[in-house]
């Protein structure tokens, strides 16, 4: 069975400083994995995937996120947070085996001036 | 969003009514999936198609039906709507599987009265 389990439900950061988002995982095969963003009243938005490549994967709008297979573990970071980043995300994974996406809960973000 | 529509984008009905959300895309892609999104459970699988006229089931199906009778339009249904079915609907679509970007809809915000 596989499970994703987002350990922060709300993360608050000011302006400008480093965005930690924390993700675990747990699958009987090798997972692919993501993170989506969704915005306020929007549908979800894929910020990047990993699928066996290169570990630390690069996504859109300066998020980055790395593979720790002996932690299980699929982090997200960012730099710098803009205010633009507040929004909730989701870590997911993958099982062909299952042929199916597991979401996490969630971690919604709040980014203060 | 682009190439993916919801409708309707909300809806209020009453227990016991039967519904129908459709889910439109233009970009001729294979897979399709209904989703709910409830607070604390992110999204969570109702049905998926891999083609026209082939669909499965996911984790939280019972209540629910689908159908694909055209590449372009997923419609999924609620025999007899009940209060636990008030959720977030979100539609996605794939050109390929599971290890895939997922395209999402906007969104069908359902009421059960």
């Amino acid at each position: 069975a596989q499970s994703v389990t987002q350990l922060d439900s709300h993360v608050s950061v000011s302006e400008g400083t480093p965005v930690l988002l924390r993700c675990n995982y747990s699958s009987s095969y090798s997972p692919s994995l993501f993170w989506y963003v969704q915005h306020p009243n929007k549908g979800l938005q894929l910020l990047l995937k990993y699928t066996s490549a290169a570990t630390l994967v690069k996504g859109i709008n300066g998020f980055e996120a790395e593979f720790k297979k002996s932690e299980t573990s699929f982090h997200l970071t960012k730099p710098s947070a803009h205010m633009s980043d507040a929004a909730e995300y989701f870590c997911v994974v993958s099982d062909p085996s299952w042929g199916k996406l597991q979401f996490g809960a969630g971690t919604q973000v709040v980014v203060t001036p | 969003d682009a190439g993916i529509t919801q409708s309707p984008r909300h809806k209020v009905t009453e227990t016991g009514t039967p519904v129908t959300l459709r889910c439109h895309q233009t970009e001729n892609h294979r897979y399709m999936y209904w989703y709910r999104q409830d607070p604390g459970h992110g999204l969570r699988l109702i049905h998926y198609s891999y083609g026209v006229k082939d669909t499965d089931k996911g984790e939280v199906s019972d209540g629910y039906s689908v159908s694909r009778s055209k590449t372009e339009d997923f419609l999924l249904t609620l025999e007899s709507a009940t209060s636990s079915q008030t959720s977030v609907y979100f539609c996605a679509m794939a050109a390929a599987g599971v290890n895939n970007e997922q395209f999402f809809g906007p969104g069908t915000r359902l009421t059960v009265l």
